[in-house]
């Protein structure tokens, strides 16, 4: 069955520097993977997204890669601040399924 | 900014009953969905909505459940007779017609339905 993983429920790290999260996916052909954050009580909001035919996309202090032979997408924040401090949400739409479907994200803490 | 709505923010039922959450998509978009996220939970694909008929549903969009575009506006999801286990926080959201069907969706707030 198709399944997608996010590398851990919840990150910590230290302001300025850099948050790396990971999605990766099984039994699953996306055509599009984007990127969403999540604050608690809220509705996602959309921050990135990526195509199959597209390795990286930038905006900001956010980056974006995917890679369709290793099955995963990586998510940067540089620079982080406190401010960053959500639920990120990795979502692919594709083969099968032309909606989204969600990984179960991973919170994100950054101390000041 | 344009932004999707969704009342109420809050709904109490007692189980078996009929419960409607209303979304109001933004105006120029032609894409309608409902996601649920049960607490602590992962947000689930239901329904997507496009020219006045359901296009794609998942399997937890059984006979309960219906959606309706009642106007130039709203965007209903009915759930006939609620179970417990409905108890979640419920996302309208929507996209423009361009740009594909993996595109950026605009999600409202949502509804926090609890049955009881």
């Amino acid at each position: 069955s198709q399944k997608i993983e996010q590398n851990s429920e919840a990150l910590n790290i230290q302001e300025g520097k850099t948050a790396t999260l990971t999605c990766n996916y099984t039994n699953y052909s996306p055509a599009y993977l984007q990127w969403y954050r999540q604050d608690p009580g809220r509705g996602p909001v959309f921050l990135l997204l990526i195509r199959e035919n597209e390795k990286e996309k930038r905006k900001e202090r956010l980056k974006v890669t995917f890679d369709t032979t290793l099955k995963q997408s990586l998510f940067h924040i540089t620079a982080s601040q406190p401010a960053d401090s959500a639920t990120y949400l990795c979502a692919l739409a594709g083969t099968g399924r032309r909606a989204l479907t969600f990984g179960s994200g991973t919170r994100l803490q950054v101390q000041p | 900014e344009p932004e999707v709505t969704q009342t109420p923010s809050h709904q109490v039922t007692q189980m078996g009953q009929e419960v409607i959450l209303r979304c109001v998509p933004i105006s120029n978009h032609l894409y309608f969905y409902w996601y649920r996220q049960i607490l602590g939970q992962k947000v689930e694909f239901l329904v997507s909505f496009y020219n006045n008929e359901i296009s794609e549903k998942s399997e937890i969009f059984d006979d309960q459940f219906s959606v309706e575009r009642p106007d130039g506006s709203n965007f209903t999801l009915k759930i006939r007779s609620t179970k417990l286990e409905d108890s979640a926080m419920y996302f309208c959201a929507s996209r423009v017609a361009s740009g594909g069907y993996g595109s950026e969706q605009f999600f409202g707030p949502g509804t926090r339905l609890t049955v009881l």
